[in-house]
């Protein structure tokens, strides 16, 4: 199957800073990435859709002044966490859809995961 | 609202025993239901993936049935292993395949 990487695995940094996550498919061109966040015990919850060339769409609550999201390629998309807080912590989960699967097939691969931690 | 419901929260079965998760969903319009296998720390990959005239499909130990009358789909393991130990997360997709509903998942153990 399709292999999307994350990157870096894990991140610790203080309150306040900027953290950046990068989401990139292997072997295959994504139109579009999503960003996922979950918390411990909990389900996968999205964050936002990011198409290549466009600006992100946020879902209901997710601050997007907070989360930058820039699709700069077909094959890599960053998530900034700004001024990170400890609330901020947490596992976030990229996912790449592969336009050549069609609507029948798996379209959404997952990363591995950015474990953040702000202390 | 779109919803997917796994039963039961969590499980610990021995190793070498069979079990079986459930999952019922009410999302619409309905393009296809997956289970994940999520370790912990790790992203979910992929078990299985079924459309709505898909009643079963198998990926070696793991056997998914679908239901689409009843909404219903269930992930059969058998011949459990140490290494099964994870999270498995029903998902259903709408849209394409572009909108993803995700269950709570069923915290699986096996344990010797």
């Amino acid at each position: 199957g399709a292999v999307v990487s994350q990157h870096p695995s894990r991140v610790i940094c203080k309150s306040g800073t900027s953290v950046k996550i990068e989401c990139r498919s292997l072997d295959f061109q994504a139109t579009t990435m999503f960003w996922y966040r979950q918390f411990p015990k909990q389900s996968l919850m999205l964050m936002a859709t990011s198409n290549e060339g466009s600006k992100a769409t946020y879902e209901q609550g997710v601050e997007k002044d907070k989360f930058l999201i820039n699709h700069a390629s077909l094959t890599l998309s960053t998530l900034t966490v700004t001024s990170a807080h400890p609330e901020d912590s947490s596992f976030y989960i990229c996912s790449a859809r592969d336009p050549m699967a069609g609507a029948w097939g798996e379209t959404q691969y997952f990363g591995p995961g950015t474990r953040l931690l702000v202390l | 609202k779109n919803q997917v419901e796994q039963s039961p929260q969590s499980l610990i079965i021995l190793e070498g025993k069979n079990c079986t998760l459930q999952c019922n969903y009410t999302v619409s319009p309905f393009s296809n239901l997956r289970w994940y296998k999520q370790d912990t720390g790790r992203g979910p990959v992929s078990l299985t993936i079924m459309t709505f005239s898909e009643n079963t499909k198998s990926n070696g130990r793991y056997t998914a049935t679908l239901d689409a009358d009843t909404k219903q789909s269930s992930l059969h393991i058998t011949a459990s292993q140490l290494s099964d130990s994870a999270s498995y997360i029903c998902v259903v997709s709408s849209g394409g395949g572009n909108k993803l509903t995700f269950g709570t998942g069923t915290q699986l153990k096996v344990e010797l």
